[in-house]
């Protein structure tokens, strides 16, 4: 299993520009998850979604949009760019049942940074 | 959610024992203790959780106080490798509770 995967692993930005970051597991968990990590600080949740097509904000979830359309995939929209938006950004998943939540396994990280 | 404190740093010598320690002093009864940790330049990984007895794996083992007000995470003999950031998070039970409350752990730095 290659766990989940991120792309890019980098890229820089201009002001006002838009991306996508793309996320992918092949655990076939039902829950998947966006965070940033800003500069010497834990992680805070950005969006989250309890399967295909159910989204629903985080903590921080200004200036991003998601969708789930499939269980194996959860992109992360940036629409316009701004500087506060610098972070690195991790995705996660999780299985998760009525009963019981099990442990949340991270991609690698995209390290965005906007200029 | 109930918060926890860890120390910002600590450090260690290469195959001695670390501890390190989290204090959950407002935990209510349904509360999982959860560790993760992250490597740098990595995403978190999950190392060990518990409820109220002690836990082992292969990475680590959990010591829980019998009041559930602090718990420590035991590394048996560091190694270069078990550098990293150290979250004590924790976690209410059941389906529902499946949400992950980052602090700022604490920054273990391991001595060659």
């Amino acid at each position: 299993n290659a766990g989940v995967t991120q792309t890019p692993k980098f890229r820089i930005l201009k002001i006002g520009q838009s991306m996508t970051l793309q996320c992918t597991q092949d655990m076939n968990h039902n829950y998947m998850y966006w965070y940033r990590q800003d500069p010497g600080m834990g992680l805070k949740l950005i969006y989250y979604s309890v399967g295909a097509g159910i989204t629903d904000k985080g903590e921080v979830p200004n200036g991003y949009n998601v969708s789930r359309s499939t269980t194996e995939d959860f992109p992360l929209r940036l629409e316009l760019a701004a500087p506060s938006q610098t972070s690195v950004y991790f995705c996660a998943s999780s299985y998760s049942t009525g009963t019981s939540s099990y442990e949340q396994y991270f991609g690698p990280g995209t390290r965005l940074t906007v200029t | 959610d109930a918060k926890t404190t860890q120390p910002n740093s600590m450090e260690s010598n290469e195959e001695e024992p670390v501890h390190l320690p989290c204090n959950h002093s407002t935990i209510s009864g349904t509360d999982y203790i959860h560790w993760y940790r992250q490597l740098p330049s990595q995403g978190p990984e999950y190392v060990i959780h518990g409820l109220t007895s002690n836990v082992n794996n292969r990475m680590a083992s959990l010591a829980i106080a019998e009041d559930r007000k602090s718990s420590t995470l035991i590394l048996h003999r560091a190694t270069l490798r078990d550098a990293a950031v150290y979250y004590c998070i924790l976690r209410g039970s059941g389906g529902s509770n499946y949400k992950l409350t980052f602090g700022k752990g604490t920054l273990l730095t391991v001595n060659p």
